[in-house]
């Protein structure tokens, strides 16, 4: 089983600025099959970004995806106020299909 | 509008049964795998299975494997989740999700609002 460790634990950052978050597997991605959701309060995921860098439908040019093998990243360029949240990482390379922990993108 | 609404959630006791129901609209359902994916209270995502968009094939993480049977009405545009045998560690909120692709997963692209599972004595 893939091990999907996200870092940090919490952000604090204020609108505007730049987030960086961390998705590191503890064995390679299969494929670059790696996708960020994002998770309101009260609100179901939301999909971002899929095969590690791939916009979803919808979704603003300020999230950007990248990464291979076992570390990956996601970067918010500008915070907007709707953009903090919690985000997760997904591996869907192999069986079974594993989720990160969560990185909460808080207000500071 | 592409929307899943999930149904058949509740309060049950340790070692009970429910079916979830997800009803699904806005796309050609059988053109898509569907999974569920559940979270725990104020926990993480856990992929709970995944079936094919003709139903062919299930899948399933360790946790819920000979317990849970997903399965699938594509003339009726309604996913299932059977769940045996139920623990205290299965309580979650249950998540419908649709896949990108029609074979294993790719990516869940659209979600439900979620229905509640609660196990407890």
């Amino acid at each position: 089983e893939i091990v999907l460790t996200q870092s940090p634990g919490t952000l604090s950052l204020s609108p505007g600025e730049r987030a960086t978050l961390s998705c590191r597997a503890s064995q390679s991605v299969s494929g670059s099959y790696l996708a960020w959701y994002q998770q309101r309060p009260g609100q179901a995921p939301r999909l971002l970004i899929y095969d590690a860098s791939s916009r979803a439908t919808g979704i603003p040019d300020r999230f950007s995806g990248s990464g291979s093998g076992t570390d990956f990243t996601l970067t918010i360029s500008g915070l907007e106020p709707e953009d903090f949240a919690v985000y997760y990482c997904q591996q869907y390379g192999s069986s079974p299909l594993t989720f990160g922990g969560g990185t909460k993108v808080e207000i500071k | 509008e592409v929307q899943l609404l999930e149904s058949g959630g509740g309060f049950i006791q340790p070692g009970g049964s429910l079916r979830l129901s997800c009803a699904a609209s806005g796309f050609t359902f059988s053109n898509y795998a569907m999974s569920w994916v559940r979270q725990a209270p104020g926990k993480g995502l856990e992929w709970v299975s995944t079936i094919h968009g003709p139903g062919s094939g299930t899948y399933y993480p360790a946790s819920v494997r000979g317990r849970f049977t997903i399965s699938r009405d594509n003339s009726k545009n309604t996913l299932y989740l059977q769940m045996n045998s139920l623990r205290a560690e299965d309580t979650a909120l249950y998540y419908c999700a649709k896949d990108r692709s029609v074979w294993y997963s790719r990516g869940f692209d659209v979600w439900g609002q979620g229905t509640m599972v609660t196990v407890s004595s």
